[in-house]
């Protein structure tokens, strides 16, 4: 079966501070990648997605990801992150063939102003 | 579009009574996923549908729960008798096959 870890659980960061969360997957056959994020109170939203192409991968509110193939990884940056960016990021992956997202256990991300 | 339409937004119950949950997935939307976010156990499907027939119902937790999915435009997820324990959020989401999901806003039950 599928699993997806996200290895930080909590990150504390500055405005302006440069943040990249880490997601590795362990599955061997093609996937499709998520990144949803979390805001306090809310819903998972869709950050950005990756079926196929180009491997970098540019999100909403300045969010990209980049998929490596070879070491099963599809980590989320952000050049300067913004108090308003306070909130938990969970990496998910769909196998290419089905329809049932599996989740990271999600890392929370505050922003100190 | 109005998105996913879960209701209602809290619920708050004792311990023992009977509890629904309602979801409307996205018009078009053939997949619908129930998922329950705990702060111990994080984000877990429950249950989910293809076109409104049950496909996998290995994440719930107990008889207890039942989920049903009478047609396109409506879920719902009941709890009979509610416990303490299942106090969560409740999630349904939707998707098509060559989507990514679709959130909605979810239920905050609290079981006293």
């Amino acid at each position: 079966a599928q699993s997806v870890s996200q290895h930080n659980h909590h990150v504390i960061l500055s405005e302006a501070a440069s943040l990249e969360l880490g997601c590795n997957y362990s599955y061997g056959g093609t996937v499709n990648l998520f990144w949803y994020v979390q805001y306090p109170g809310q819903h998972l939203q869709l950050l950005l997605k990756y079926f196929s192409g180009d491997p970098l991968v540019k999100g909403i509110k300045g969010f990209e990801a980049e998929f490596i193939k070879s070491k099963f990884s599809f980590n989320l940056r952000k050049p300067s992150v913004q108090w308003s960016d306070t909130a938990e990021y969970f990496c998910a992956i769909l196998k290419a063939a089905g329809n049932k997202l599996t989740f990271g256990g999600g890392t929370r991300v505050l922003v100190k102003p | 579009d109005a998105g996913v339409i879960q209701s209602p937004r809290h619920e708050v119950t004792e311990m023992g009574q009977e509890v629904t949950l309602r979801c409307k997935p996205i018009s078009g939307h053939d997949y619908l996923f129930w998922y329950r976010q705990t702060m111990m156990r994080g984000l877990e499907l429950l249950i989910y549908f293809n076109n409104n027939v049950p496909i996998d119902d290995s994440g719930m937790p107990e008889d207890r729960f039942s989920a049903k999915m009478p047609n396109a435009s409506f879920s719902t997820l009941k709890i009979q008798p509610s416990e303490p324990r299942d106090s969560a959020v409740y999630f349904c989401a939707s998707s098509s096959r060559v989507g990514g999901y679709t959130f909605g806003s979810g239920t905050r039950l609290t079981v006293v």
